[in-house]
């Protein structure tokens, strides 16, 4: 299976800040990843495929980079609604495999 | 497009859980891959496996020996079984629309299921 390591695991930041989520898979696997938002007590929420690409409705101060085997989830501004947990999902291979996880939380 | 899941909440060890998901605002028979993922503390999130119209049932080598999913296109509605389950089975179980690409655009809220006797 491939593995998604992602980096941070728990990020601290202040309303306004710029943040960088980072998620590395053990093997390339092109630019075939997805990010997902996950808020307290819900099911998560789809914000980019194809690394880069930003779902209909999710708000332009998130983007996504990268290719092969590094990506980046970047907020330009964080927003109240914006505090939970993100994930990164590769879907180049099966079986679809998730990161751990990067806890985006108030400071 | 919403998705629900419904099933029992408790599910005895060596016993088979069943969860069912019923869509509204889309008709699963037109398109797409209808899908299940689990989430428990230990493991993060799971991928369990998938139906799609267009290329049949997929499943996770970790799970595919104990897992069935099924459609019932009557009921607008999709299935989860998994057969023989032990306490790491205990998760939150979610279902989802995959795209043909392979990712998740609409999720579930998720419904928590412990295995314990």
């Amino acid at each position: 299976d491939i593995q998604m390591t992602q980096s941070p695991s728990t990020l601290s930041a202040s309303l306004g800040d710029r943040v960088s989520i980072t998620c590395r898979a053990s093997e390339s696997i092109s630019i075939w990843l997805a990010w997902y938002q996950q808020l307290p007590g819900k099911g998560p929420k789809f914000l980019i495929h194809k690394a880069s690409s930003l779902q209909s409705g999710v708000p332009s101060r998130f983007s996504g980079s990268g290719s092969g085997t590094e990506f980046t989830l970047t907020i330009s501004s964080l927003q109240p609604g914006d505090f939970g947990t993100y994930y990164c999902q590769q879907y180049n291979t099966y079986p679809w495999t998730f990161g751990q996880g990067t806890k985006v939380e108030i400071k | 497009v919403q998705l629900q899941e419904s099933g029992p909440g408790l599910v005895k060890p060596s016993e088979t859980l069943s969860l069912t998901c019923g869509v509204s605002g889309y008709s699963i028979n037109r398109d797409y891959c209808w899908d299940w993922i689990r989430q428990s503390p230990g493991k993060g999130l799971e991928w369990i496996g998938s139906y799609c119209q267009s290329g049949g049932t997929h499943y996770n080598p970790s799970l595919k020996s104990r897992v069935i999913i099924s459609v019932d296109t009557s009921k607008n509605q999709f299935s989860l079984k998994l057969d023989s389950v032990t306490g790491a089975d205990t998760a939150v179980y979610y279902c989802a629309r995959g795209t043909h690409s392979g990712y998740f655009d609409y999720w579930g809220q998720g419904t928590l299921v412990t295995v314990s006797s």
